[in-house]
């Protein structure tokens, strides 16, 4: 079946710092990518949704100067959180699908832990 | 607007207690319908699906039956397993635009032995 990979799992680093997450789907071409955050037990909170080769459509109340993203190629979107604080502590998962297949699901990563310090 | 509303957990069961975990929405035209699954630590997997009224999802033992007249998308099993317990998200996701997915807040199941 279609697989998304997410890099790095975990990652902690100081305050201040801006961490790359990388969402790659290894078996198709992914022209949409989803954004998602979520809180300790909480629900997933859609950030933004980008389209290869397009800007991301951000969700309202995402900074997009904050969290950019970046969607260059059809098996690449990458997150960036740039100076990163405590509060952006969250775990981050990417999701994907391509471009026939309406009907079916998205495809999830496993996610990114970050842990800000 | 479109939302999707699953009943609080915990939910905690014994091993092979049957299993109920209510999802209902609300969404303008015809949405599809999935359950997804996250172990700790993981992110999202696809438990199972219904694109239509009256289709019924099934995988693992789990399964769901798109109701369109009570707007629901009941999960149940019928016999749950230790390693069954996850939290389990109900989603929909209208036709259209990028196809965005709407989740509900999830339900934690814990099994026990």
């Amino acid at each position: 079946g279609a697989v998304v990979s997410q890099h790095p799992s975990r990652v902690i680093c100081k305050s201040g710092t801006s961490v790359k997450i990388e969402c790659r789907s290894l078996d198709f071409q992914a022209t949409t990518m989803f954004w998602y955050r979520q809180f300790p037990k909480q629900s997933l909170m859609l950030m933004a949704t980008s389209n290869e080769g397009s800007k991301a459509t951000y969700e309202q109340g995402v900074e997009k100067d904050k969290f950019l993203i970046n969607h260059a190629s059809l098996t690449l979107s990458t997150l960036t959180v740039t100076s990163a604080h405590p509060e952006d502590s969250s775990f981050y998962i990417c999701s994907a699908k391509g471009p026939f297949d309406s009907n079916q699901p998205q495809h999830f990563g496993d996610g990114t832990r970050l842990s800000i310090l | 607007g479109n939302s999707v509303t699953q009943m609080e957990g915990p939910v905690t069961l014994s091993e092979e207690a049957f299993l109920t975990i209510n999802c209902t929405y609300t969404a303008t035209g015809y949405p599809s319908l999935f359950w997804y699954v996250q172990y700790p630590g993981e992110g999202l997997q696809l438990l199972l699906k219904a694109t239509k009224a009256d289709d019924k999802g099934s995988n693992k033992g789990f399964e769901a039956t798109y109701r369109k007249e009570t707007t629901s998308f009941h999960l149940e099993k019928g016999s749950v397993q230790v390693s069954d317990s996850a939290v389990y998200f109900c989603a929909l996701r209208n036709s259209g635009g990028y196809n965005k997915l709407i989740f509900g807040a999830g339900t934690r199941l814990a099994v026990h032995p």
